[in-house]
């Protein structure tokens, strides 16, 4: 069946440092990538997505590329801070489905 | 602000119990769904809901049923609670639209313990 593989499991870096995470997906059809963060005790939120007619998206610190070729997409967090410690989420979504096929997550801990 | 809730932060409860998890939706979406979140598995979709009574499976339906009364309400039902059903369980809902994806908005979770 469908999955959505994520690396690292575990990602520690320190203040002011850039972090990389990446998923590789398998079902060709998949048209949306989100990204969801998740802090202590919360839900996760979303934090920034991608649609498959774009190679890359910006927002303030944090940005997203995708290759359709490779079946990959990944987030970059610059300039990290304390507060982006969190448990991050990768997700890829077919169009026409509500099923969501989220990465096994990525623990970040920025450290001061 | 939106707000998906749940009802409960913590539960326990014993193994062979009927359990029911409520959670509610203030957006006025059709979408609801039931995830359950393990370390190292990430969040595997139970059940979800696209419309008043409205139900599909997903990917781990065995020892769950839902409820979807009305459209701000959806319940996750284990029937009879067992100790591998111990987990955090995660609400989400959005809002219906076809072909592009869209976002999830979830509630705080359930950290569920069967003993």
């Amino acid at each position: 069946g469908e999955n959505v593989e994520q690396h690292p499991s575990t990602l520690s870096v320190q203040e002011g440092d850039s972090a990389v995470i990446k998923c590789t997906y398998s079902d060709s059809a998949s048209n949306y990538f989100p990204w969801y963060k998740q802090e202590l005790g919360k839900g996760p939120q979303l934090i920034i997505d991608i649609r498959s007619n774009v190679g890359e998206k910006k927002d303030q610190r944090i940005a997203v590329t995708l290759n359709k070729t490779a079946k990959h997409f990944s987030l970059h967090i610059t300039e990290t801070q304390p507060e982006d410690s969190a448990v991050y989420f990768c997700a890829a979504i077919t169009s026409g489905t509500y099923k969501y096929i989220f990465g096994t997550g990525t623990r970040l801990k920025v450290l001061a | 602000d939106v707000k998906v809730t749940q009802s409960s932060r913590y539960l326990v409860k014993r193994t062979g119990e009927k359990v029911f998890l409520e959670c509610v939706q203030d957006m006025d979406h059709e979408n609801m769904f039931w995830y359950r979140q393990d370390p190292g598995l990430g969040l595997r979709l139970i059940y979800f809901s696209y419309d008043v009574k409205m139900k599909e499976k997903g990917d781990i339906p065995e020892g769950y049923s839902v409820s979807r009364e009305k459209k701000e309400r959806f319940s996750l039902i284990l029937e009879s609670a067992s100790t591998n059903q111990t987990s955090m369980y995660l609400c989400a809902s959005s809002l219906p639209r076809q072909g592009v994806g869209e976002k999830l908005f979830f509630g705080s979770g359930t950290q569920l313990s069967v003993l």
